[in-house]
């Protein structure tokens, strides 16, 4: 199976930069993805890394190093609506199986 | 484009009732997932299902649990007898197919009263 940790809440003030890191444990890997949710509303899909090294798009970057099964969103120049729930979500087990297995979710506040 | 449709949005049962959920997948995808989501808490996978096939459910429950996702028509979650424990939001997901990216529907909301 799969397992992920991260961390349960982190808040921050407007402009800064916040990281929130992901650990994970799997039977075979494919990748770690990253979800946005506001609020119990729809997940929304940030990033995903296949490989090690970091994506960037826009003010958020997602990094992986698959030797150390870790990963990180990096959230840069928050705002106010960046409040939200913060997922991180691996891909494992056999070739054919394309489910994701869901960290507990970090909650990001961001304070004016 | 429409995006991935979950109805109803609010579902409201008294215990030993049946709860149905349907899921419509973006078009031209055909995986789908469903996942269960408490207050405060994670989303639980529960079910991967391709056109008329289930590809996993290592996290249905084995009672009273199934889903399907025929050849026409929307996936559906069924909960027979429901529990107040199965109050909760059940969310749907869809992917064209292989990717880390799935695009999730709104989500049901159950109530078991």
């Amino acid at each position: 199976g799969q397992s992920l940790e991260q961390p349960s809440e982190v808040t921050a003030v407007e402009g800064a930069i916040v990281q929130i890191n992901c650990t994970y444990q799997t039977s075979g890997f494919y990748g770690l993805s990253w979800y946005q949710q506001h609020d119990g509303g729809a997940p929304t899909f940030l990033s995903y890394n296949a490989l090690d090294g970091l994506e960037e798009t826009g003010r958020f970057s997602s990094f992986l190093s698959r030797s150390d099964s870790y990963g990180y969103l990096l959230l840069q120049e928050l705002q106010m609506k960046d409040s939200a729930s913060y997922f991180c979500a691996v891909r494992g087990g056999v070739s054919n199986d394309y489910k994701l297995s869901f960290g507990a979710g970090t909650t990001v506040t961001v304070r004016a | 484009n429409a995006g991935v449709m979950q109805n109803p949005r609010h579902l409201v049962r008294r215990r030993g009732q049946e709860a149905r959920l349907r899921c419509s997948p973006m078009k031209g995808h055909s995986h789908v997932y469903w996942y269960r989501q408490l207050p405060e808490e994670g989303l639980k996978f529960m079910v991967y299902l391709q056109k008329e096939n289930i590809i996993d459910e290592s996290g249905m429950p084995k009672e009273r649990f199934s889903a399907e996702f025929p050849k026409e028509g929307p996936s559906i979650l069924r909960i027979q007898q429901v529990v107040r424990g199965d109050s909760a939001a059940y969310f749907c997901a869809s992917s064209p197919q292989g990717t880390g990216e799935l695009f999730f529907g709104e989500g049901s909301r159950l109530t078991v009263l």
